[in-house]
């Protein structure tokens, strides 16, 4: 099967600079996602990394390596908004490569 | 706001019940998913269909069904529901059958009691 491991819960300041690690024990999947959901919210797609290496996009940044079966999300310049839970995701061969499986989240709180 | 639509947003009901949830996909987009959220079992792919069609099962129960119309709206049917089937369901959508983009719904959150 298929699994995410995400810490459930980071703590950080407004201003800072926070990454929220996702490992996996799958394969065969196509790239790995970041999906960010606000209490009561729907998930809303944040990043997606198909290759190694870093995606930048504002203040967030994405990063995977297949070798080390290892991401992480980067958020810079914290501000209260980005409060809220932090998903990362694949799309395993089990569904054939179609539907999200989702790590267990990480709860992201901004404090001032 | 997503652009994809999902009513009712609560629904109250009693055990041994059958309620059906509708998902109205994003202009343009042929794929609907269907995911259930609790608190135990976190967020989980329960069917996809695409242009009306089956095309991925996830760990949809046997009391689950759901069919996407010509129009391309979706519906989910739970049926002989118990209270482990309270819980927050999405609805997604996305152009492609195989994408990691895709566009939830508002949810709609079903208690059983």
């Amino acid at each position: 099967g298929q699994s995410l491991e995400q810490p459930s819960e980071v703590t950080a300041v407004e201003g800072a600079i926070v990454q929220i690690n996702c490992t996996y024990q799958t394969s065969g999947f196509y790239g790995l996602s970041w999906y960010q959901q606000h209490d009561g919210g729907a998930p809303t797609f944040l990043s997606y990394n198909a290759l190694d290496g870093l995606e930048e996009t504002g203040r967030f940044s994405s990063f995977l390596s297949r070798s080390d079966s290892y991401g992480y999300l980067l958020l810079q310049e914290l501000q209260m908004k980005d409060s809220a839970s932090y998903f990362c995701a694949v799309r395993p061969p089990d569904t054939g490569r179609r539907a999200l499986t989702f790590g267990s989240g990480t709860r992201l709180q901004v404090q001032p | 706001d997503s652009g994809v639509t999902q009513t009712p947003k609560h629904l109250i009901t009693a055990t041994g019940q059958r309620v059906t949830l509708r998902c109205s996909p994003r202009s343009g987009d042929l794929s609907v998913y269907w995911y259930q959220q609790s608190l135990d079992q976190g967020l989980q792919f329960l069917i996809q269909y695409y242009n009306g069609e089956e095309r991925a099962k996830g760990n949809i129960l046997e009391r689950f069904s759901a069919q996407q119309f010509p129009d391309l709206h979706s519906e989910l049917n739970l049926s002989s529901l118990e209270l482990g089937d309270s819980a927050l369901y999405f609805c997604a959508s996305s152009v492609t059958d195989s994408t990691d983009t895709q566009y939830f719904g508002p949810g709609t959150r079903l208690t059983v009691l």
